[in-house]
């Protein structure tokens, strides 16, 4: 059981390139979201997805697109990369509650992204 | 914005001391979960405790939410240089979708 893995651990971009950072579970949750995280900083939410097909947006996703074609997986692209997009990247999935709720968040290792 | 906001920012004790730490968030929420994260590393879940539940332990853990202040607080007892980290409480809110809100976090520093 590997639970919530992602690639890469690292990546240097240059300012307009695009990519796409990876992230999976096997623990069968409906729930997988994206996080960026700031020096100093809290996690913000970038986009999330409550099953196969099914995604949304969070506090910050500009510049960001998802797609959930699978349970197990949960990619996030940068399309057009900035400065501005330097943060650690961190992928998490969760199992549903009912009343529109969800249990502890399982997060992955992080990816370390700079653009120059 | 930031819903959840701890407090202190920064908390620098002894080994065997207990730490308390603080979290205002500012809407009705599910639940409140506590994160810590070591330096570098993927943060990990401590605590989840639910709307309707006043105080929660676990180990050497105890949470407690008091919803009418909008506030949780999170006290590590007998506190060991290896609770040396950053945590953060998480709000599930109960609208507005599932959407998680973190506050900055406090900075927790046990010197043995």
């Amino acid at each position: 059981n590997a639970g919530v893995t992602q690639t890469p651990k690292f990546q240097v971009l240059k300012t307009g390139q695009s990519m796409t950072l990876q992230c999976a579970q096997d623990m069968n949750h409906e729930y997988m979201s994206w996080y960026r995280q700031d020096p100093g900083m809290g996690l913000r939410l970038i986009h999330y997805s409550v099953g196969a097909g099914i995604t949304d947006q969070g506090e910050v996703p500009n510049g960001y697109n998802v797609s959930r074609s699978t349970t197990e997986d949960f990619p996030l692209r940068l399309l057009s990369a900035a400065p501005s997009q330097t943060s650690v990247y961190f992928c998490a999935s969760s199992s549903l509650l009912a009343g529109r709720s969800y249990n502890e968040q399982f997060f992955g290792p992080g990816t370390r992204l700079t653009v120059l | 914005s930031q819903q959840g906001e701890e407090d202190p920012q920064a908390l620098s004790i002894q080994e065997g001391e207990n730490a308390t730490m603080n979290c205002s968030y500012k809407t009705s929420i599910n639940n409140l979960q506590w994160y810590r994260q070591n330096s570098g590393r993927g943060l990990v879940h401590l605590i989840l405790i639910r709307s309707n539940e006043r105080e929660k332990h676990s180990g050497r853990l105890r949470v407690t939410l008091d919803t009418s202040k909008k506030s949780s607080s999170l006290l590590i007892t007998a506190s060991r240089a290896a609770d040396t980290a950053s945590y953060f409480c998480a709000t599930n809110r109960n609208t507005g979708g599932f959407k998680t809100i973190f506050g900055a976090g406090t900075r927790l520093f046990v010197k043995a």
